[in-house]
């Protein structure tokens, strides 16, 4: 089955330090890629959708300056949270099409983010 | 209105209850439907997808769709403490090709 890596599953940082989250697709090619980010117990907001080769797309309210999305290759994409703050403390979930088909999102296991 | 509303539960049950979990929507011109499951801490799990009105089973698991009704259901039956779980409801929205879901019903089997 389709399986979608991230790495690292949890980190700590100091505030003001910048933190590098991967997702890899394992056993397929991602043409895009998602980022979700998940507060407890509530549901997972879309920060933007990733192409392989171009410019993230960021939602309404995201920073793309502060949450950087590279995804420089059918098999790889990376969030880096810059100059990272106590209120970016949250779960990061990256998801990819093209496992079970193109409309069907395949997980990450998450990363959790704790700033201090 | 939301477009995918969800109730959040938490939603308790002895071992062995048949569970039903459910999603409505309110465009119809959404076409595809999924289920996951996220246990604590960790990514969604995809349980089903479909598209199509009408049931599909996988194990314990059955999908159900009307979309003439705008209504989705999981059914687990002979639930299991492992069961317990978030289950979230995600629906492909039409015309922005972007996954939609919803807040996630929290479902706890007690042995």
């Amino acid at each position: 089955g389709a399986v979608v890596s991230q790495h690292p599953s949890w980190v700590i940082c100091k505030s003001g330090t910048s933190v590098k989250i991967e997702c890899r697709s394992l056993d397929f090619q991602a043409t895009t890629m998602f980022w979700y980010r998940q507060f407890p117990k509530q549901s997972l907001m879309l920060m933007a959708t990733s192409n392989e080769g171009s410019k993230a797309t960021y939602e309404q309210g995201v920073e793309k300056d502060k949450f950087l999305i590279n995804h420089a290759s059918l098999t790889l994409s990376t969030l880096t949270v810059t100059s990272a703050h106590p209120e970016d403390s949250s779960f990061y979930i990256c998801s990819a099409t093209g496992g079970y088909g193109a409309n069907v999102l395949t997980f990450g296991a998450g990363s959790r983010l704790t700033v201090l | 209105q939301k477009e995918v509303e969800q109730d959040p539960g938490p939603l308790s049950v002895p071992e062995g209850a048949i569970v039903s979990l459910n999603c409505t929507y309110s465009n119809s011109a959404f076409q595809y439907f999924m289920w996951y499951r996220q246990y604590s801490r960790k990514g969604p799990e995809l349980l089903m997808y479909t598209y199509s009105s009408g049931n599909k089973e996988d194990g314990r698991f059955t999908a159900q769709v009307d979309k003439s009704s705008k209504y989705i259901s999981l059914f687990i039956r002979d639930s299991q403490p492992s069961d317990s779980a978030t289950y979230l409801c995600a629906i492909l929205g039409g015309n922005t090709g972007k996954l939609i879901f919803g807040q996630g019903t929290t479902l706890q089997v007690k042995p």
